[in-house]
């Protein structure tokens, strides 16, 4: 079975450029979540998706937003990009509730 | 901001020895989980204990939970030079949602 799979791998981009991320979940798995990893920290969550339905936002600027779609595969969009976007931004999936989440290899990107 | 914490923030031990990572976190959970991390790249699942577990193994490793003093730890028994990474607890607050600590980092030296 594949596991969570992001695209693309590395990505560059210029300050104010959008950029658009995506996300492919387990098969079976209906939670998609987000999350931004900058260098030398812990993960922090951004959004979360069940049923394609929006179920959390963390405390990030309106330029985030995300989406999930009938196949329960996600994008999450960040517009007028700033240098401090630049992170690792890791998708994660789940059956939902008190069980596992599994996370993807991350997107780089790179904001210069 | 972590409303995690990891302790210590870093480890270094000889291949053979335990390694013991012990996490904090701020808020009532459904349970926590705990991810490696090798070279900046993708979380790989290492175990979760739920609200009302209080110790799970899986292979050698050990982990514990004590919801009381809003605390966990991880032990990695006879370590090998490939459990070389970093390591992160994720509190789960709600419905997968996840507070990450800054990690442990573990070096162990052949």
């Amino acid at each position: 079975d594949a596991g969570v799979t992001q695209s693309p791998t590395h990505l560059i981009k210029t300050r104010g450029q959008h950029v658009t991320l995506r996300c492919s979940p387990i098969s079976g798995h209906k939670s998609v979540s987000w999350y931004q990893q900058v260098l030398g920290q812990g993960p922090q969550f951004i959004f979360q998706y069940y049923e394609k339905e929006e179920r959390g936002r963390g405390n990030f600027p309106d330029r985030f937003s995300a989406r999930q779609f009938p196949n329960y595969s996600s994008e999450l969009n960040v517009n007028a990009l700033l240098l401090g976007d630049s992170a690792l931004y890791l998708c994660a999936s789940s059956l939902g509730g008190n069980t596992e989440a599994f996370f993807g290899q991350g997107t780089r990107l790179t904001v210069v | 901001s972590q409303q995690g914490e990891e302790d210590p923030q870093a480890l270094s031990i000889q291949e053979g020895e335990n390694a013991t990572m012990n996490c904090s976190y701020k808020t009532s959970i459904n349970n926590l989980q705990w991810y490696r991390q090798n070279s900046g790249r993708g979380l790989v699942h290492l175990i979760l204990i739920r609200s009302n577990e209080r110790e799970k193994h899986s292979g050698r490793l050990r982990v514990t939970l004590d919801t009381s003093k809003k605390s966990s730890s991880l032990l990695i028994t006879a370590s090998r030079a490939a459990d070389t990474a970093s390591y992160f607890c994720a509190a789960d607050y709600n419905f997968n949602k996840f507070y990450f600590g800054s990690g442990t980092k573990l070096n162990v030296k052949p």
